[in-house]
This record gives structure tokens, C-alpha cells and sequence, in this order.
């Protein structure tokens, strides 16, 4: 069935440093890819989306990668700040608008 | 736009009762999704509508779980019997499925089934 894959689960590092969190998807009729962030006790919420027809897109210190052929796009956070952390959810859909999610990132960005 | 609006944010109950969570879409959005997350199992689909039909519901656990939308823009997921298991924290999200299938989240109902 269709499945996302999401690494690593837990990730830690420096503030000002860069974080990269990998998504794989099984499904290649995949045509939306959004990522939401989620703070503790929270809601998910959307920070930055991409289309199967882009390869990557930014938005000030994020950005979204996309490999179609490989079947895997990853999120980019750079000079991370200690208000980064928060649990990161990729997520993959195709025409039906279900969502398949990963099973998330916890990001800790150390002061 | 008041966003999705969850209620109750918060329901501790027995088990064996029964619950039931509500939901309010963004206004004119037409997909409704209900979804269940643990620490165990993540983030969960239990059931999505799309103009008020239920579309999905493979993801609904067992006969005690129901979902319903009596109109367009209002939804309920009702547990009964409930039991320990059930506890967990429920969000719904809508989304206008024209405009590109950005799903927006409510607040989420934190449920204990003591």
C-alpha cells in the first residue's frame, strides 16, 4: 500500500547550524508534497508545500527538494533558531487529496 | 476565519461512555478529515469526506467509532463503548479540494478514556 518514510526520527543540533530531514514515498502518482511543523501540545501546521512538477522551492530559511525519479524529497532548515524545534511531519498525496504522512522528525535546536 | 474550531479541547471520561467530538470547517472548505494521534502509532487517518459523503473510512478502527457530517459544515466523531485504548488526541482538518489540497488543522480534542 502507499507509505511514507520519514528520517531521521530524532534530530539534534546547534543553533546557526543546518537540519535536513529526508521523506521517501512509495506511491509515484504522488503529486503533492506538503511538510507541517508541530510544537508541543499544538496543532500540525503547514510551513512549505511543493508540486510534482517543481524541484525545489524555498521560503526564507526553508526549502523543499523534490527527486521524482528517486522518490524522495526533503525539507532544508537553515541557521536554525531554538523557536525551530518542534516535531516536522512530511506527508505525500495524490489526486484522492488523502494525506499519507511520515511518522515525524523531532528537531531539537541546542542554544 | 476563525480556522477549524475543535470542541472539547480537552474530555476525560469513563470507559464504557460515550464521546463525541466536534468539528467546524473553514468556511466554504468541502473535505473534512478526522484524524487519531498516539505517540505509538503517529498521526492516523481515520476518515475523510468530501461534500459531506464519506469517502475513506478504512482507517476507522472498529464498529465503536462513527463519523458523521449532517451538513456542510459541521462534523462529529463519536466513540461508543469508549475504552483506554481510544485515549489519544483527535484533530479534524478541512480543505477546499479545488484550490490545491492544503489541509488545515483545528486545535484537537485531547480524549482520556480512564
Amino acid at each position: 500500500g502507499e507509505n511514507v518514510e520519514q528520517h531521521p526520527s530524532t534530530l539534534s543540533v546547534q543553533e546557526g547550524d543546518s537540519a535536513v530531514i529526508k521523506c521517501t514515498y512509495s506511491d509515484s502518482a504522488s503529486n503533492y508534497f506538503p511538510w507541517y511543523k508541530q510544537e508541543l501540545g499544538k496543532r500540525p501546521q503547514l510551513i512549505i508545500d511543493i508540486r510534482s512538477n517543481v524541484g525545489e522551492k524555498k521560503d526564507q530559511r526553508i526549502a523543499v527538494t523534490l527527486n521524482k525519479t528517486a522518490k524522495h524529497f526533503s525539507l532544508h532548515i537553515t541557521e536554525t533558531q531554538p523557536e525551530d524545534s518542534a516535531v516536522y511531519f512530511c506527508a505525500a498525496t495524490s489526486g484522492t487529496y488523502k494525506y499519507i504522512f511520515g511518522t515525524g522528525t523531532r528537531l531539537k535546536v541546542l542554544a | 476565519d476563525a480556522g477549524v474550531i475543535q470542541s472539547p479541547r480537552h474530555e476525560v471520561t469513563e470507559m464504557g461512555q460515550e464521546v463525541t467530538l466536534r468539528c467546524k470547517l473553514i468556511s466554504g472548505h468541502n473535505s473534512l478529515f478526522w484524524y487519531r494521534q498516539t505517540m505509538m502509532r503517529g498521526l492516523e487517518l481515520l476518515i475523510y469526506f468530501n461534500n459531506n459523503v464519506p469517502i475513506d473510512d478504512s482507517g476507522m478502527p472498529e464498529d465503536r467509532f462513527s463519523a458523521k457530517m449532517p451538513n456542510a459544515s459541521f462534523s462529529t466523531l463519536k466513540i461508543q463503548p469508549s475504552e483506554p485504548r481510544d485515549s489519544a488526541v483527535y484533530f479534524c482538518a478541512s480543505s477546499l479540494r479545488d484550490a490545491g489540497a492544503i489541509q488545515y488543522f483545528g486545535a484537537g480534542t485531547r480524549l482520556s478514556v480512564l
